[in-house]
């Protein structure tokens, strides 16, 4: 069956400009996890979702970055005013989530480049 | 504060050989490790998935243990190739939310 997509594959944006990242989760999968990957960084978590709800926003940067998930499939990342630290790979990786367990395998997606000039 | 720790950073080999990629992880609390592929400019791709009570896992030619008493795992390739050549990357997941913290991969290059 079809993994996790996520669009665009790569956005250049110039710095101070709005830029928003998809992804579309594995069907039937109720968690779903956004993470970046910057040059020489390693993985970095952002936030999760269990159905639509996020209940853990800490992990996000700044608070230009926002994240929604509607009809507990489709999540969307928000930047705000985007500032050249934001250049990165955003991952995004879902898992069952089944009957509220968070530690299944998670399955990634080919990520967003985002470079912001 | 978990840390996820893997060595070496970097392996070169000839075809053929086996060999042994190291993690590490300072919190022994975890429910699962998870062992990933990165191909340059691509996601991550699921090799293995041990959860807290297993002892290994096994898929082809690539063998994953872990000790969670004393926060180790490796991943073991048999028969290396070519296209084996990627960062293989470790993570464990003990968050309360589920999320993976990840070490900063091995990059395996596997000479013809």
């Amino acid at each position: 069956g079809a993994g996790v997509s996520q669009s665009p594959s790569n956005k250049v944006t110039e710095k101070g400009k709005d830029v928003e990242l998809r992804c579309d989760p594995i069907s039937g999968h109720t968690a779903l996890y956004w993470y970046r990957q910057s040059l020489g960084q390693g993985l970095e978590f952002l936030i999760y979702f269990q159905g639509n709800s996020a209940p853990d926003k800490s992990g996000l940067p700044s608070d230009r970055f926002s994240a929604e998930r509607t009809g507990g499939s489709v999540s969307t990342l928000t930047i705000q005013r985007t500032q050249q630290e934001d250049s990165a790979v955003y991952l995004c990786a879902s898992s069952l989530g089944v009957g509220g367990r968070l530690y299944n395998e998670q399955f990634f997606g080919p990520g967003t480049r985002l470079t912001v000039l | 504060k978990q840390e996820v720790t893997q060595i070496p950073a970097a392996l070169s080999v000839p075809e053929g050989e086996n060999l042994v990629l190291n993690c590490s992880f300072t919190d022994s609390a975890i429910y699962n490790l998870q062992w990933f592929r990165q191909d340059p400019g691509k996601g991550l791709t699921s090799l293995l998935l041990i959860q807290s009570s297993q002892r290994e896992q096994t898929s082809g030619r690539l063998n994953a243990s872990l000790d969670k008493s004393s926060g180790r795992s490796t991943l073991y390739i048999a028969a290396s190739q070519p296209g084996d050549s990627a960062t293989y990357l470790c993570a464990v997941n003990g968050g309360s939310q589920g999320n993976l913290i990840f070490g900063k991969g091995t990059k395996l290059s596997v000479k013809p």
